[in-house]
């Protein structure tokens, strides 16, 4: 919604920069964990998702690293674009059974020419 | 196909009224569920259905009402408005019930006065 993302962390970033953006999650028990990308107005749109056992995972111009030692996942965006600007959620599923996801805070991310 | 379409976009409740909100999707998902967002935080998991007949509670499941009589349909009723319940709900549903990413509709923004 229009107030989405008051108060988050801004990760700001030069056009054609890469972005990283990070998330500790909750649940060591967690097996399931996704990255959404939100813009004004809109609803989440997937990004990417990861199971807890795999350690990366690649999409088109995105990578999913999870890191369950520390529970720690990140998104890098490479070669970011001005449409990249969006507030990020990382979400861990920690039912280990349907999808009731836990959803962090978020990051802004401001893409600047 | 339309997605996940949530209606209305906007809507104005006194305090003690009811409302439901509407929620369909034409991707034949099994699973279905509804998310409240509040300014600076995440989504929070409300109430959530695993198919036509079944639903169970969210995170924050007090002051609302589901049910699932068809595949498609998952309305979401507030029985009596309270200004704690002004947010941006957002409606999901995914194919499988377990590990399985959610697509989002683009929300209702809803205020209580």
């Amino acid at each position: 919604g229009e107030n989405v993302g008051l108060h988050l962390p801004t990760l700001s970033v030069q056009e054609g920069d890469n972005s990283i953006i990070n998330c500790a999650y909750s649940n060591s028990a967690s097996d399931y964990f996704i990255w959404y990308k939100q813009e004004s107005g809109k609803g989440p749109q997937f990004i990417i998702d990861i199971r807890s056992n795999m350690d990366k995972r690649q999409g088109q111009r995105v990578t999913v690293l999870l890191n369950k030692t520390v529970k720690h996942l990140s998104l890098q965006i490479a070669a970011t674009q001005p449409g990249d600007s969006a507030v990020y959620f990382c979400a861990e599923n920690t039912s280990l059974g349907y999808n009731k996801l836990i959803f962090g805070a978020g990051t802004r991310l401001a893409v600047h020419p | 196909n339309a997605g996940v379409t949530q209606t209305p976009k906007f809507q104005v409740l006194k305090t003690g009224q009811s409302m439901t909100l509407q929620c369909a999707q034409d991707m034949n998902h099994e699973y279905m569920s509804w998310y409240r967002q509040d300014p600076g935080m995440g989504l929070r998991l409300i109430h959530y259905s695993v198919g036509a007949g079944i639903t169970d509670q969210g995170e924050v499941p007090n002051g609302y009402n589901v049910s699932r009589s068809t595949t498609e349909d998952f309305p979401l009723r507030l029985l009596s408005a309270a200004p704690s319940q002004t947010s941006v709900y957002f409606c999901a549903s995914s194919y499988g019930t377990v590990n399985q990413p959610q697509h989002f509709g683009d929300g209702t923004r809803l205020s209580i006065l």
